[in-house]
């Protein structure tokens, strides 16, 4: 079955230290990859997408993310976070059925 | 773009009861989905409409529940004799096309007692 694995859970991070949040899906053919964000009592905001072309794709707020199809993965990369960050991250797949599939999210804290 | 909008937001009701949530996508967005997402987890695909049609389902959206397109607008999304088990968050979602991002509404929460 496809599947999503996200492999940080919990992350706490001072601010303006560097972000990577790790995400590999299961599914060796043509996918979607998508990173969601939501903050505390909102609700799923599109960070980032990757559909095709450019692997590095930039998104809001100062994210990227880097689609490594021979790792199967596309973690998110911040380099400097704010307090503002804090929230909790879900990467998802799209593999040609209607459905995203997610991962089981990570909660990142940044501390002031 | 007004965004999707879900409604109620809070739900609590007894096992055993029914409950009704309704979904309104985005207006130009032809493909609704619902997903539920519990503590801890991403959420889980429930069901899929194009239009009015309703695409696909889960093995997740058991009897008990059943969803609605009927005019290719709102969507509803019913759930009979609930079970404690049900307690989740329900997100509805839309898209304009198949390959699309979908654009996620606010959630309904339910809690059953």
């Amino acid at each position: 079955a496809q599947s999503v694995s996200q492999h940080n859970h919990h992350v706490i991070l001072s601010e303006a230290a560097s972000l990577e949040l790790g995400c590999n899906y299961s599914y060796g053919g043509t996918v979607n990859l998508f990173w969601y964000v939501q903050y505390p009592g909102q609700h799923l905001q599109l960070l980032l997408k990757y559909f095709s072309g450019d692997p590095l794709v930039k998104g809001i707020k100062g994210f990227e993310a880097e689609f490594i199809k021979s790792k199967f993965s596309f973690n998110l990369r911040k380099p400097s976070v704010q307090w503002s960050d804090t929230a909790e991250y879900f990467c998802a797949v799209w593999s040609g059925t209607y459905k995203y599939i997610f991962g089981t999210g990570t909660r990142l804290k940044v501390l002031a | 773009d007004t965004g999707v909008s879900q409604d109620p937001r809070h739900k609590i009701t007894k096992r055993g009861q029914n409950v009704t949530f309704r979904c309104d996508p985005i207006s130009e967005h032809n493909r609704l989905y619902w997903y539920r997402q519990t503590l801890g987890q991403g959420p889980e695909f429930l069901t899929y409409f194009q239009n009015e049609a309703q695409l696909e389902k889960s093995r997740l959206l058991s009897d008990r529940f059943s969803a609605e397109r009927p005019k290719g607008s709102f969507s509803t999304l019913e759930i009979q004799r609930t079970e404690q088990g049900d307690s989740a968050m329900y997100l509805c979602a839309s898209s304009s096309k198949f390959q699309d991002t979908q654009y996620f509404g606010p959630g309904t929460r339910l809690t059953v007692l």
